[in-house]
């Protein structure tokens, strides 16, 4: 139980152009999700929390005009990553937590994204 | 300020011997402590969690513990393998009514040779 898919899991784009990422939780609801992002050899950065029904909460340093969260059920979150850049390029990770509560969170598999 | 420090940076091994990594973290209010493995390219899967009242839980070869006093946590691998080949990294939560801080260590890279 408690799997997280994410799709795609590969993703080449050209400078310019909006990518969207989905994040599910196959087996569960959940209540909050988390995306990250992860440079190589880096550790994982939260970007952003978002709760099903309202607006996400973004770190400092991420522009929420960029990257755009919306939760708009209880088993999927996407990321827009618009008018992306080569900068942009990253392993975009999600998690999910639980409806029932406490403090697990289930990571997905991650999505590559490269920008030329 | 809230830090997770995990050391070493980097390890490598022989498959078959044992190894143990370190957490260390000035993380308050302290809720809970998770080691995850993640396989390059791939997302975090969770090994064990802690709370402030465990102080070792184990799962398979992995045996994590915490030293709630020091601020300490170990994970010590046994009879590694060579799918053991991962980053670990350990993730220290504080908890504030209904929601949490979760802090991520750097993670140490894992390398094992046949």
């Amino acid at each position: 139980g408690a799997v997280v898919s994410q799709h795609p899991s590969r993703v080449i784009c050209k400078s310019g152009t909006s990518v969207k990422i989905e994040c599910r939780s196959l087996d569960f609801q959940a209540t909050t999700m988390f995306w990250y992002r992860q440079f190589p050899k880096q550790s994982l950065m939260l970007m952003a929390t978002s709760n099903e029904g309202s607006k996400a909460t973004y770190e400092q340093g991420v522009e929420k005009d960029k990257f755009l969260i919306n939760h708009a059920s209880l088993t999927l979150s996407t990321l827009t990553v618009t008018s992306a850049h080569p900068e942009d390029s990253s392993f975009y990770i999600c998690s999910a937590r639980p409806l029932a509560g406490g403090p697990e969170q289930f990571f997905g598999p991650g999505t590559r994204l490269t920008v030329l | 300020k809230n830090q997770v420090e995990q050391s070493p940076q980097s390890l490598i091994i022989l498959e078959g011997k044992n190894c143990t990594l370190q957490c260390n973290y000035t993380v308050s209010p302290f809720s809970n402590l998770r080691w995850y493995k993640q396989d390059t390219g791939r997302g975090p899967v969770s090994l064990t969690i802690m709370t402030f009242s465990e102080n070792t839980k184990s799962n398979g070869r992995y045996t994590a513990t915490l030293d709630a006093d020091t601020k300490q946590s170990s994970l010590h691998i046994t009879a590694s393998q060579l799918s053991d080949s991962a980053s670990y990294i350990c993730v220290v939560s504080a908890w504030y009514y209904r929601d949490d801080k979760i802090i991520f260590g750097k993670g140490t890279r894992l390398h094992i040779l046949p």
